[in-house]
C-alpha cells in the first residue's frame, strides 16, 4: 500500500534558523497537504498542493511538489518560537482514496 | 456545531472494560477517519469512511477495535477488552470531496483514553 516518509523526525534550531522537513511517497500522489500540530493540540492544517512543481508560501513558510508528484517540502525561513510543534505531510494517490501522513517532523526552537 | 467534536474528552478505565468513542463531523462531510496518537508520536490511521462505500479498516490493529457510522454521520469507535497499550489520543477527522476537490481534513479535539 501507499506509504508516506517524512524526515527528519526531530529538529531542534536556534531562533532565526531556518528549518526544512521532506516528505517522500512510495506512489505518485494526486495532492499533498501539510498540517501543523501544537503541542497539546490537534493537527491544523496548512496547505494543499495539487500540481507539479508547485510553490507556494506563507509569509515565513514554503511549500514545495516535486515534479514527479513524489516528494514535497516545507521549509521556514528565520524560525520564530511560535513555530514549535510537528510538522505533518499527508497524501492522497487517487480520487476517494484515503489520506495517509507522514510520521511528522517535531519541531523545537531555542530562543 | 461549526466543527468536528469528539467526546468524551477524557475516559480513564479499567484493563478489560469495553469503551466506546464518539465522533460528531462537519455536518454534510462524507470522509471521516480515525486516527490514534501515543505520546510524542504520529497519527495512527485506524479506518476510514468514505460515504457509502465499505469502510477501510486497514488500520485496525486488532479485532478488539471496530467503529460504526450511522446513517453517514456521527461515528463510534469501540474498544473491547481494554488494554494498558490501548492508552493513547483518539483523533476523528472529517472532510468533503465538494466538487471534486480534494479538501482539508478538520480535526476534532480528541479523546484522550487512559487504561489503568
Amino acid at each position: 500500500g501507499q506509504q508516506v516518509m517524512q524526515i527528519p523526525q526531530y529538529q531542534h534550531v536556534q531562533e532565526g534558523e531556518d528549518f526544512t522537513t521532506y516528505c517522500n511517497s512510495s506512489t505518485t500522489l494526486s495532492n499533498i497537504q501539510w498540517y501543523k500540530q501544537r503541542p497539546g493540540g490537534h493537527p491544523v492544517f496548512l496547505i494543499q498542493l495539487v500540481k507539479s512543481g508547485e510553490v507556494k508560501k506563507q509569509k515565513r513558510l514554503t511549500f514545495q511538489f516535486g515534479e514527479a508528484k513524489k516528494n514535497s517540502s516545507l521549509h521556514i525561513t528565520a524560525t520564530q518560537t511560535t513555530d514549535v510543534g510537528t510538522y505533518f505531510c499527508a497524501g492522497r494517490d487517487g480520487y476517494g482514496n484515503k489520506l495517509v501522513f507522514g510520521a511528522g517532523t517535531i519541531l523545537r526552537v531555542k530562543s | 456545531g461549526a466543527g468536528v467534536s469528539q467526546s468524551p474528552s477524557n475516559k480513564v478505565t479499567e484493563k478489560g472494560k469495553d469503551v466506546e468513542l464518539r465522533c460528531d463531523p462537519i455536518s454534510g462531510h462524507t470522509a471521516l477517519y480515525w486516527y490514534r496518537q501515543s505520546l510524542g508520536q504520529g497519527l495512527e490511521f485506524l479506518i476510514y469512511f468514505q460515504g457509502n462505500s465499505a469502510p477501510d479498516k486497514s488500520g485496525l490493529p486488532s479485532d478488539r477495535f471496530s467503529a460504526e457510522r450511522t446513517g453517514g454521520s456521527v461515528s463510534t469507535l469501540t474498544i473491547q477488552r481494554t488494554q494498558q497499550e490501548d492508552s493513547a489520543v483518539y483523533l476523528c477527522a472529517s472532510s468533503s470531496p465538494g466538487g471534486g476537490l480534494y479538501n482539508e481534513q478538520f480535526f476534532g479535539p480528541g479523546t484522550r483514553l487512559t487504561v489503568l
